[in-house]
């Protein structure tokens, strides 16, 4: 089955410190992975996909994520966090068993940053 | 460029009501998703439309949801006799091609929060 894992619920950094949160994938195929930010009561916020090409993926605000095939890893990164950065964060795969539909979303991980 | 719109954005309802949740994807887009958000969970998709065509529902309760998109106006999520369990939140998300082509990514409205009394 296809999936997706947010191993931690909770992240805690303070401001200045470099930030990681964790994300590894199970799909058949090559996976189509993005990440999302969400702040309290708001939507989704595209941050950044991988499709193909470069393992070092880079996107909105900073962030980046470095696709690992040997690790199924898809893990978010910043080199210095904000308090601003302090946000609910979803890993997502797409569904490839049918084209063009949905999004497979771990369940998130809270990031703190704190000054 | 307007983003996408979905409304209302709180909706009360009793046991046994109607709830019906609008979206209206960005100009451009024909490919609409929605999802929902249950406390403490990640988002589980629901159902997947294009203009007046459902093209993938697996993940919709079998009874009382039902969910629509015309070839004029929003997309319509529609929950019969809402019951307590149906208290989430709804996000409606929509892209300009189908994942099929690429891994387009979804723009996701600012969702839908249903309190079932």
């Amino acid at each position: 089955a296809q999936s997706v894992a947010q191993p931690e619920d909770q992240v805690n950094v303070a401001e200045g410190n470099p930030l990681t949160v964790k994300c590894t994938y199970s799909v058949s195929g090559n996976p189509y992975l993005f990440w999302y930010v969400q702040y309290p009561n708001r939507g989704l916020q595209f941050l950044l996909k991988y499709i193909t090409g470069d393992n070092l993926v880079k996107g909105s605000y900073g962030f980046e994520a470095e696709f690992n095939k040997s690790q199924t890893s898809f893990h978010l990164k910043k080199p210095s966090a904000l308090v601003s950065d302090s946000a609910l964060y979803f890993c997502a795969v797409r569904d490839m068993r049918q084209a063009g539909t949905a999004l497979i979303f771990g369940k998130g991980t809270t990031l703190s940053v704190s000054s | 460029n307007a983003g996408v719109m979905q409304n209302p954005r709180h909706l009360v309802r009793r046991r046994g009501q109607e709830a019906r949740l609008r979206c209206s994807p960005m100009k451009g887009h024909s490919h609409v998703y929605w999802y929902r958000q249950l406390p403490e969970e990640g988002l589980k998709f629901m159902v997947y439309l294009q203009k007046e065509n459902i093209i993938d529902e697996s993940g919709m309760p079998k009874e009382r949801f039902s969910a629509e998109f015309p070839k004029e106006g929003p997309s319509i999520l529609r929950i019969q006799q809402v019951v307590r369990g149906d208290s989430a939140a709804y996000f409606c998300a929509s892209s300009w091609t189908s994942g099929g082509t690429g891994g387009n990514e979804q723009f996701f409205g600012p969702g839908t929060r249903l309190t079932v009394l």
